[in-house]
């Protein structure tokens, strides 16, 4: 158990549609990160929240944004969704910037 | 091509048999992580690997970063059925937002 947990579990949606996944981190972890991970492929990095303010970003477009509160929760939002956004999306929680990433059970979202 | 390759994809071994998994890197590693998927499911840290030469083992798996921090292994001894799953390589280049390679599954064979 990572402390990490991410709801839902399992969500379909239609192309167009917007979404919102959540994520809690574990206590005293100031930071989060969510990842993408394809069917078959290796997680790619969305972006990074460190005390509630955007902390780097990976090769996404805007329609992928995100939020983070004081409370260690956070927020992965997805506008205008497309069928390649179908993908498990993974938040990682860790104590600061730096340190290592500790990984939820994921989100399996499903584009129709 | 991938910043970050490992090999092999997949690995299919009987139980009781060790393993290797590589993770070769296009640069030099700040920071290089193991972590196993449960098909589907989150990912579970393993070992963090940061010095040239450095070796860290944990229970029946051990994972080294060569001298030039461009490589790294992992060694799994006398393998179970508890370690089937995905082996996941995650390099530290940019503070801490990693980037992983395509991933190793293995399958134990009792």
């Amino acid at each position: 158990e990572t402390g990490v947990t991410q709801s839902p579990t399992h969500l379909i949606k239609t192309r167009g549609q917007q979404v919102t996944l959540r994520c809690s981190s574990q206590s005293g972890h100031n930071t989060v990160s969510w990842y993408q991970q394809a069917l078959g492929q290796g997680p790619q990095f969305i972006f990074q929240y460190y005390r509630e303010e955007e902390n780097g970003r990976g090769n996404f477009p805007p329609r992928f944004s995100g939020l983070q509160f004081p409370n260690y929760s956070s927020e992965l939002n997805v506008n205008a969704l497309e069928l390649d956004d179908s993908a498990l999306y993974l938040c990682a929680s860790s104590p600061g910037p730096e340190e290592t990433q500790y990984f939820g059970p994921g989100t399996r979202l499903l584009v129709l | 091509s991938q910043e970050l390759e490992q090999s092999p994809q997949s690995l299919i071994v009987q139980e009781g048999k060790n393993l290797t998994i590589n993770c070769t890197s296009s640069k030099t590693l700040y920071g290089l992580y193991w972590y196993k998927q449960k098909y589907g499911e989150g990912l579970i840290f393993l070992m963090m690997l940061q010095k040239g030469g450095e070796e860290k083992s944990h229970e029946k798996i051990t994972a080294k970063l060569d001298e030039k921090k461009q490589q790294s292994s992992l060694h799994i001894t006398a393998s179970q059925p508890s370690h089937a799953g995905i082996y996941l390589c995650g390099a530290d280049y940019v503070s801490q937002k990693l980037v992983f390679g395509q991933g190793t599954r293995l399958t134990i064979n009792p």
